[in-house]
């Protein structure tokens, strides 16, 4: 596709569940980003992939979150034993080059914790 | 601590005058900062960034502008347009981070 596309759209988990949520880049971008975004707040950074490699992920909130991009390409976000307070909306961005500017955004997914 | 701030959660503008969104960060690190644009439902779309070697930067109808002393930007839109009516994030990073420093957004509304 010609854009970030990410899966599923909306996602309900109860309370101790464990979830995945899909990333597909756009095509020959180098870079993938994850961010989470509250209600009402900016974007944060969780973390960043070049490539294969992840080589920050000094924003992810616990050790519940991880992230994964082992082809280079499609990445996943697994949240182990959700709580209330991972309810956000999860977005990924891909990037070109390995810098952090003129990211492009999927439509994110939005997680509810119940 | 919030390293970037937009002090205006929203804005109402009148079709046709000028919208000036704000943008205020304490990092002095920062040196590249970026505007996206929200609808909702979709992702945040790149508008316009600007290098702190530069004070102005211009495409279209959008210029930002950087006072590094003061650690402030803005965005101006002229003439605003219906079309313009979405959340603005200002964003900052420094040389050679991966990482982008998102502002809380400032919800811009545009009347006919």
């Amino acid at each position: 596709g010609a854009g970030v596309s990410q899966s599923p759209r909306y996602k309900v988990a109860k309370r101790g569940q464990d979830v995945a949520l899909r990333c597909d880049p756009i095509s020959g971008h180098v870079s993938l980003f994850w961010y989470q975004q509250a209600l009402g707040q900016g974007p944060e950074f969780l973390t960043y992939f070049q490539n294969e490699a992840q080589l920050d992920k000094s924003g992810l909130p616990s050790d519940r979150f991880f992230a994964e991009r082992p082809e280079g390409s499609v990445s996943t976000l697994k949240i182990q034993r959700t709580q209330q307070e991972d309810s956000a909306v999860y977005l990924c961005a891909s990037s070109q080059r390995g810098f952090a500017e003129k990211l492009f955004f999927g439509s994110g997914t939005q997680l509810s914790v119940l | 601590d919030q390293q970037v701030k937009q002090n205006s959660p929203s804005l109402s503008v009148q079709e046709g005058r000028i919208s000036i969104l704000n943008c205020d960060y304490t990092n002095s690190m920062f040196d590249y900062f970026l505007w996206y644009k929200k609808y909702p439902a979709e992702g945040p779309t790149f508008l316009i960034s600007i290098s702190s070697i530069k004070d102005k930067n211009e495409d279209g109808r959008f210029t930002v502008f950087l006072n590094k002393s003061a650690k402030h930007l803005s965005l101006h839109i002229v003439p605003s347009q219906p079309g313009d009516s979405a959340v603005y994030f200002c964003a900052a990073s420094n040389q050679g981070a991966q990482k982008l420093v998102f502002g809380q957004g400032t919800r811009l509304t545009i009347n006919p």
